[in-house]
Parts: C-alpha cells; structure tokens; sequence
C-alpha cells in the first residue's frame, strides 16, 4: 500500500537558520510529489511539485525539494527561514492524477 | 488564480443532526475531493468525484454521503452527525491533467455537540 512519513512531528529553527523537513514514501514508481504549506485557520497552499527532470524543484517563498529516487524522499529546504514560515507543511504523492496521499505533517515553530 | 470557496469557516450542530458541506469551484475542474484533517492523522480522504454524479469511497467514508449535481459543486453529507465527526473539512479539485495539483478551500472547522 502506498504511504507517504514525515517523521519529523514538529521542528523548532531560528530564524534565518537554515531548514529541511523530510519527506519518504513507498510506492513502486515514481509519483508525482508535492509540498503543501497550510498557515493556521487557512487551506493548504502549493509549495512545489515534482513530476519529471530536474531532480532539485524550486517553488514559491523561496523553498526547494529535491528527489532522490535511491532513498524514495522528497526533503523541503528553504536556506534561511522567516518568521512568516511558521507553519504546517505537508508532503503529498500522488499515484495517480486523482488519488493523493498526504503524511500526517510536520509543524514549523520559528525562533526570534 | 483558482478559487475553492467552503461556504462556511466554523459550524456548531447537534448530534443526529443532518450536516451539509458545501464546496463549489470555479475552474471547471473534473475533480472535486473531500478530506477530513485531525491533528497528528494528516489528511484523509472520505470522498471524491471525477464527474457530475460520479463518485468514489476514499478511505474513511463511513458515516458520509456525498452529491455532485453539477460540476463545479460538491457537497459532503452527514446523514446523522456524530461527535467523532468534529474535525476540520477540507474540499479541493483538480484537473484531468496528471501533472496537475489540487487546489484546496481553506476548510469548515464543525464541532459537533
């Protein structure tokens, strides 16, 4: 069965650290895998997406991912993160066009 | 910009209650989902459909019905509303494209009491 592990339930990073939230998933080809942000009270937000090509992506609000098809991961990293980021992030991989598998999400608490 | 409006943020009912959700989109998107979030649970899908009146179970689809008259709305359906059915509800859609997203609403928190 499909799965999508953010092992990371919650990461605390000061700002203007740099930050990388991990991403694995089982499936037997490769995905499309996307990042979501979701800000409190709000929907989620599309950070990126990855279908083919580049391995390393680039998305809004200056956040990338990288695909690494040995490890079956799609780890998130922004080099200096803001207090705006505070936020919950999510990993989704989609095996198909209308079936997504989100992880359960990982929590960005930011540090003055 | 794609826009998927939930006609209500937070929603109070009653226990054995009939609940409505309302989602509706404006792209004229194939695809509409919805999703139950639960802190620690990430998202979890209870129903979706491809087409008008077309729909499929998701994971968790027990104590839900869903309708889908016309294409840009969707709606999800608690035919007797229950407590463990408080949770925050999220719609989205999608095109047919596979390299496309999902665009979510910014979700119905309902408490039932």
């Amino acid at each position: 069965a499909q799965s999508v592990t953010q092992p990371d339930i919650h990461i605390t990073v000061s700002e203007g650290a740099s930050l990388e939230l991990r991403c694995n998933y089982s499936y037997g080809a490769t995905p499309y895998l996307f990042w979501y942000v979701q800000s409190p009270g709000q929907g989620l937000q599309l950070l990126l997406k990855y279908f083919s090509g580049d391995t390393l992506v680039q998305g809004i609000k200056g956040f990338e991912a990288e695909f690494k098809r040995s490890q079956s991961s799609f780890n998130l990293r922004k080099p200096s993160v803001h207090w705006s980021d505070a936020a919950e992030y999510f990993c989704a991989v989609a095996p198909f066009f209308n079936k997504f598998y989100f992880g359960s999400g990982t929590k960005l608490n930011v540090k003055p | 910009d794609v826009k998927v409006t939930q006609s209500s943020r937070y929603l109070v009912k009653r226990t054995g209650e009939k609940v409505f959700l309302e989602c509706v989109q404006d792209m004229d998107h194939e695809n509409m989902f919805w999703y139950r979030q639960d802190p620690g649970l990430g998202l979890r899908l209870i129903y979706f459909s491809y087409d008008v009146k077309m729909k499929e179970k998701g994971d968790i689809p027990e104590g839900y019905s869903v309708s889908r008259e016309k294409k840009e709305r969707f709606s999800l359906i608690l035919e007797s509303a229950s407590t463990n059915q408080t949770s925050m509800y999220l719609c989205a859609s999608s095109t047919n494209d596979g390299n496309q997203p999902q665009h979510f609403g910014d979700g119905t928190r309902l408490s039932i009491l």
